[in-house]
């Protein structure tokens, strides 16, 4: 979906270093989520914001953190990247008034950690 | 807490045949359900939900869901598979004001 933008779609980055996700949306939506997907696991939520001044930790938080710079941008940084958090990263959004379980997800970035 | 199982890693189905994606939830309130498609190297599509009301559901591209108290389940079921519903489904979960559980996704394979 073209409304949720994700950068960089794939990177490959060295075990240790500093890595920011970016998120963007034209949705007007006011809720953002951080998914990683593994193969045999699913989807499984990272960090969560339901307005540009709230920020949830999700199932897997450690050794994440989040900035919700606008209502339209929700960053992941990974601060010191490890091999075991290698995996697919989807960015979605919703919003609360339309219904806040209809997600709209962004393209995905693959993230290797060598 | 809240809980989805998809006990089936992968669904052969004939093109023409009817398809079931099968789902059971584990939630400690009334539950809202979700199922989700993706397409090869796209995110997640949202196809379907149950608040309340009617226990079938009727979603996008030609597929329902069939909520089921007693047995905890809503399966996903379509009457005649298309090769193009060939992606990873997935079934979501989420109970008051929880966020989203997801299953861990069930590949259909639809043959021509």
């Amino acid at each position: 979906d073209a409304d949720v933008t994700q950068t960089p779609r794939n990177r490959i980055t060295k075990t240790g270093k500093r890595i920011m996700l970016e998120c963007s949306q034209t949705k007007g939506h006011d809720r953002m989520y951080w998914y990683r997907q593994d193969p045999g696991l699913g989807l499984r939520l990272i960090y969560y914001s339901f307005d540009v001044k709230d920020i949830n930790k999700g199932e897997i938080s450690d050794g994440y953190s989040v900035s919700r710079q606008a209502q339209a941008k929700f960053s992941l940084s990974l601060e010191s990247a490890i091999p075991n958090q290698t995996a697919l990263y989807f960015c979605a959004t919703s919003d609360l008034d339309r219904g806040p379980d209809t997600q709209y997800f962004g393209p995905g970035t693959r993230l290797t950690v060598l | 807490a809240q809980s989805v199982a998809q006990p089936e890693d992968q669904v052969n189905v004939a093109e023409g045949n009817p398809l079931t994606v099968k789902c059971t939830y584990s939630v400690s309130g009334n539950p809202y359900l979700f199922w989700y498609v993706q397409y090869p190297n796209r995110g997640l599509q949202f196809l379907l939900k149950y608040i309340t009301g009617d226990n079938l559901v009727k979603g996008s591209y030609g597929f329902e869901a069939e909520f089921n108290k007693s047995q905890t389940s809503f399966h996903l079921k379509k009457p005649s598979a298309l090769v193009s519903d060939s992606a990873l489904y997935f079934c979501a979960v989420r109970d008051g004001y929880s966020t989203l559980t997801f299953g861990k996704g069930t590949m259909l394979l639809v043959s021509p």
